[in-house]
This record gives C-alpha cells, structure tokens and sequence, in this order.
C-alpha cells in the first residue's frame, strides 16, 4: 500500500477555495487515489476517486499530474459545514490504512 | 436505501464480560472491514473480509475476533474486553477490493470498557 502524506491542519475561510494535497510517491501503476471526508463521530465518507489528470464531481475536484506521485482535493468556495478531516488513500490492498488526515477548519 | 447497520450505537462494559458489535448491510458488497478510531491515531483497520469465510487481520487485530457466516454480516467479538480497546469503532462495506473501490461506513459504535 502507497504511504501517503498530507498536512495534519488547514484554515480556510469560508467562501474560499481550498486545495489539500497528497504526495504519494511510490503509486503502483494500478491504483486509484481516494478521498474521504469525516465529521466528529460519524463514520467517513467517499468524496471522489481518480486515476489520472482531473476529475470533477459535484462536491470537489481531483487534480492528478502526470506522474501521478501527488494529487489535488479542491473544495470550492466552503462553508462551514465543509469543517472536518480529509483522508487521501492510494493503493490496491485488502487491508486499508487511512492515517491521521487533513483536519480542515473553516471559519466565517 | 443503501445502508450498514451497526448494534449497538453505544455501550458501556466491564472489563471481561463478552461483547459482541453486530454489523449488517443490504448492498449485496462482498469486502466488509471493521476500523477503530482514537484521538490522535486517526483510523486504524482490525480485520477485513474479502468473502463469506475469507477473514483477515488488519493493522491492530489484537483482542479482537470477527467472523463472516453470511454475505450481509460481519461481526466484531470481543472475548474479553479491556480498557484499552474503549474506542469509537465502525463498520465499512464495499463491491471490491479498498481502496479502489469507495467504502460505505456504518454511524459507528462508540464502546466504553471500565
């Protein structure tokens, strides 16, 4: 399974568009890089998955460069509601490791 | 409507009294995987299965036993609970292989062990 590293914390305010970035750098030429978002107490939440360059849903963006060792989450304009911790996962195992994530907090 | 089902919600034990965390979902989903959370570690992977009959240990299988009679079900038992497994746990179901196949979560199942 891919280690992956993001930032524990970001500050955003809300209406910006924030980006959280995963370094990925040892990506198998068949995985996938997810993003999955949780509240305090409730269990995570499946956000977008891409492969490669961009992806696009109705609740955030996914930029993944050629080389595939980093990848993008985008959250445009947030609110408030958008507080919570983010998990990137890559990798194509059974067991599954989501580590500490990316605590987003959003202010007005 | 898809959903994962996890019993109880809450509980609060005594350290050796047997426990059991039942899970149950209706999508059919052939991967099932049980996760502890705690402050600070982030979530953290007990067991999995990959079919009915096919277990296997995650990162922090100790203390814990799951087993998979049924497609729908995947149990968490708890032998004899200590308090160092009071944690927020939960239950996660998918259609294939994690993680490149998104993963369902249940609401979670907040244990105390005194």
């Amino acid at each position: 399974l891919a280690k992956t590293t993001q930032p524990i914390s970001m500050d955003s305010y809300e209406g910006q568009e924030v980006n959280i970035t995963c370094s990925h750098n040892n990506i198998a030429t068949n995985d996938y890089i997810t993003w999955y978002q949780q509240f305090p107490s409730q269990g995570p939440r499946f956000i977008i998955q891409g492969y490669k360059t961009k992806v696009t849903n109705e609740v955030a963006s996914l930029f993944i460069p050629a080389d595939r060792k980093s990848s993008t989450l985008s959250l445009p304009r947030v609110s408030l509601s958008d507080t919570a911790v983010y998990y990137c996962l890559v990798g194509a195992a059974a067991a599954l490791i989501f580590g500490k994530g990316t605590t987003l907090s959003v202010s007005s | 409507e898809a959903q994962v089902t996890q019993n109880p919600r809450y509980l609060i034990t005594v350290t050796g009294k047997k426990l059991t965390v039942t899970c149950s979902q209706n999508m059919n989903h052939e991967y099932m995987s049980w996760y502890r959370q705690d402050p600070g570690l982030g979530l953290r992977q007990i067991y999995y299965s990959m079919n009915v009959e096919v277990t296997d240990k995650g990162d922090v299988p100790e203390g814990y036993k799951v087993s998979r009679k049924e497609k729908r079900n995947f149990p968490l038992i708890l032998e004899s609970p200590s308090p160092n497994q009071t944690s927020l746990y939960f239950c996660a179901t998918s259609a294939g292989p994690f993680p490149n196949q998104p993963q369902h979560f249940g609401d979670g199942t907040r244990l105390s062990i005194l």
